[in-house]
């Protein structure tokens, strides 16, 4: 069974940095892109990054460009995200997702909620 | 990359067949067959249910199915039950290489 935990979400001042972490098991994650996704509280969903099997190719929304960074330990089977800079619309739920292809997110882990305010 | 463009809410009765659809560019639902639909209820994550345009996952059922033609797509489901309840979020590959999702649907069963 395919298990998504992320964790590393919580309430941190304007300018600050976060580090997300998705711990997957169940399957081999070192064969999947990964992607992370957030929604803003009473939003939609918001595709942030994506990030292919051996870390070689990374992409990202235009608007979180320079300040967020996607990577993966294959041999931790895990899958960060950095946040740098941290704002008030930073404010989400940020959920790691298994892909289907390169893009797809197919399986979901339950989300951890990053609070950005002062 | 904007957001895809869906309704805010739509409704049915129990048994009756509504559609939600989803409208973005030729750069990104008109470019490629690579439209998907997600199922999300209150703070829970996303399920999909449909990829590549009209494709349903194991498990999903039957009753939903998708569409598209040109830059709109289109997510059906028949024979609506109160477990249909949900918000419901279309997405799509683009000429970027990136994804986009649209602004969400919610779904009331009355």
């Amino acid at each position: 069974e395919v298990q998504l935990v992320e964790s590393g979400g919580g309430l941190v001042q304007p300018g600050g940095s976060l580090r997300l972490s998705c711990a997957a098991s169940g399957f081999s994650f070192s064969t999947y892109w990964m992607t992370w996704v957030r929604q803003a509280p009473g939003k939609g969903l918001e595709w942030v990054a994506s990030i292919k099997e051996d870390g070689s190719e990374k992409r990202y929304v235009g608007s979180v460009k320079g300040r967020l960074t996607i990577s993966r330990d294959n041999a931790k089977n895990s899958l960060y995200l950095q946040i740098n800079s941290l704002r008030a619309e930073d404010t989400a739920v940020y959920y790691c997702a298994r892909n289907r292809g390169s893009t797809l997110p197919e399986d979901w882990g339950q989300g951890t909620l990053v609070t950005v305010s002062s | 990359q904007s957001a895809l463009t869906q309704p805010a809410s739509v409704s049915g009765s129990p048994g009756q067949s509504i559609t939600i659809s989803c409208t973005g560019t030729s750069s990104d639902v008109g470019a490629y067959n690579f439209v998907a639909w997600y199922q999300q209820h209150p703070g829970k994550a996303p399920k999909l249910m449909i990829s590549d345009v009209s494709n349903r996952p194991s498990g999903v059922s039957n009753r939903f199915s998708g569409s598209k033609s040109g830059n709109t797509a289109s997510l059906t489901i028949s024979g609506l039950q109160a477990e249909d309840e949900a918000d419901y979020y279309c997405s799509s590959y683009t000429t970027s290489n990136l994804r986009v999702f649209g602004g969400g649907t919610k779904l009331t069963v009355l």
